[in-house]
């Protein structure tokens, strides 16, 4: 069964919406979760590591601003695109880390599709 | 920087044969290491780990790991059509603290009936 609820997996929204998107590890507690953007036909490039009951870490280039990260429980991390804009249209991935070892695979969401109009 | 490279491919390979896929890292401390398959439009999903040099078989997947080369492949037997995707190479970023992956680009296979 799935590890990792993603929510929605599709959003179609206008120019200057904010966009909320979750991430919910459904088998275990998650300090950490990854949030990545994929765009067309390119590798995964990870965007910000998100870090329960503290602030997030921005990879560089990443603007916290406009990509705002909360995981304010053990289950559940949020990204909200704010004010988003046509090149931010992407496909969105979350993923959880067991925690419990170094070497424990990251387990990935079903991905959320952001299509902004 | 550290990097892991793939080539791009496609590579391609006709219905039943051995699928190899390559992958490179630069950093020499890695540990971690894990092939992932993603088809298009859907998120990845996890083939093999493996930590330990040598090789590990899961079914028609094996992986293949040489630290000493920093070097980690995955074979596929008995390729199928279903095995066309994009298969993915990353690598655990050591002395992070948080378990960072550094990903590959991916490889595109592609399995001809």
């Amino acid at each position: 069964g799935a590890v990792v609820s993603q929510h929605p997996s599709w959003v179609i929204c206008k120019s200057g919406t904010s966009v909320k998107i979750e991430c919910r590890s459904l088998d275990f507690q998650a300090t950490t979760m990854f949030w990545y953007r994929q765009f067309p036909k390119q590798s995964l490039m990870l965007m910000a590591t998100s870090n329960e009951g503290s602030k997030a870490t921005y990879e560089q280039g990443v603007e916290k601003d406009k990509f705002l990260i909360n995981h304010a429980s053990l289950t559940l991390s949020t990204l909200t695109v704010t004010s988003a804009h046509p090149e931010d249209s992407s496909f969105y991935i979350c993923s959880v880390n067991p925690g419990t070892g170094h070497g424990q695979p990251q387990h990935f969401g079903d991905g959320t599709r952001l299509s902004i109009l | 920087q550290k990097e892991v490279e793939q080539n791009s491919g496609p590579l391609s390979v006709p219905e039943g044969a051995i699928a190899s896929l390559n992958c490179t890292y630069s950093d020499r401390v890695s540990q971690s290491f894990f092939w992932y398959r993603q088809y298009s439009g859907k998120s990845p999903e996890l083939i093999m780990s493996i930590y330990s040099n040598g090789d590990k078989e899961d079914g028609r997947f094996t992986a293949q790991l040489n630290k000493a080369s920093q070097y980690v492949s995955l074979l596929i037997r008995d390729s199928q059509p279903s095995d066309s995707a994009t298969y993915l190479c990353a690598v655990n970023e050591e002395g992070s603290g948080t378990y960072k992956y550094i990903f590959g680009t991916g490889t595109r296979l592609k399995v001809l009936a």
